[in-house]
């Protein structure tokens, strides 16, 4: 299993550019989540997913978009890039299975917008 | 609204020695609580997960603690070892639109020294 897979690692971006954040994974996991990590301040959720065709808005979800057509794959948009989302951007899949609950994270990808 | 504090930004300790590690959290009672580790460049990754009816968990030479009348766990790496230096982040289980989702701590950064 390759596990949680992200792409690209790394990216810059002009304000006001637009891109998509690739996220997949192999293990079947009906959870999927995408977080951004800033210096001092944790991770925070930005979007997650029950399963394909369902999703909802985290602790920080203005300016991005997602949608989930399929158990594999969460891709995070930017509509309109500003300098306040540059960060490092994770992508986890996860389940419960009775009273187990883990939760995987991918390698990340550090963007930069000017 | 939820906070979550760890005990410092940056932790040396002595290899050999045991590591406690501080999560305190306000506002919240939380059924779960999790802690990752994360080394530089990387994704966290899953150490242990307690329940609110759980007062101590161990995995190898990791233990957790869950009070949840101090609002508090603790994270204790026993015979610490140079290879256990890595940033450390709690995480708290809040019920969020179609399930739970975890709240992040900013982390511990340790420093095993040999």
């Amino acid at each position: 299993n390759a596990g949680v897979t992200q792409t690209p690692k790394f990216q810059v971006l002009k304000t006001g550019q637009s891109m998509t954040l690739q996220c997949a994974q192999d293990m079947n996991h009906e959870y999927m989540s995408w977080y951004r990590q800033d210096p001092g301040m944790g991770l925070r959720l930005i979007h997650y997913s029950v399963g394909a065709g369902i999703t909802d808005q985290g602790e920080v979800p203005n300016g991005y978009n997602v949608s989930r057509s399929t158990t594999e794959d969460f891709p995070l948009r930017l509509l309109s890039a500003a300098p306040s989302q540059t960060s490092v951007y994770f992508c986890a899949s996860s389940y419960w299975e009775g009273l187990r609950y883990e939760q995987y994270f991918g390698p990340g990808t550090r963007l930069t917008v000017t | 609204s939820q906070k979550i504090e760890q005990n410092s930004e940056a932790l040396n300790i002595q290899e050999g020695k045991t590591a406690t590690l501080t999560c305190n959290y306000t506002n919240y009672s939380p059924a779960y609580l999790q802690w990752y580790r994360q080394d530089p460049g990387r994704g966290p990754v899953f150490l242990l997960l307690i329940r609110e009816n759980e007062k101590e968990k161990r995995k190898e030479r990791l233990k957790v603690t869950f009070d949840t009348t101090l609002k508090q766990s603790l994270f204790h790496i026993t015979a610490s070892q140079p290879a256990d230096s890595a940033t450390y982040l709690c995480a708290l289980d809040i019920p969020r639109g179609y399930g739970q989702n975890f709240v992040f701590g900013p982390g511990t950064r340790l420093s095993v020294l040999p």
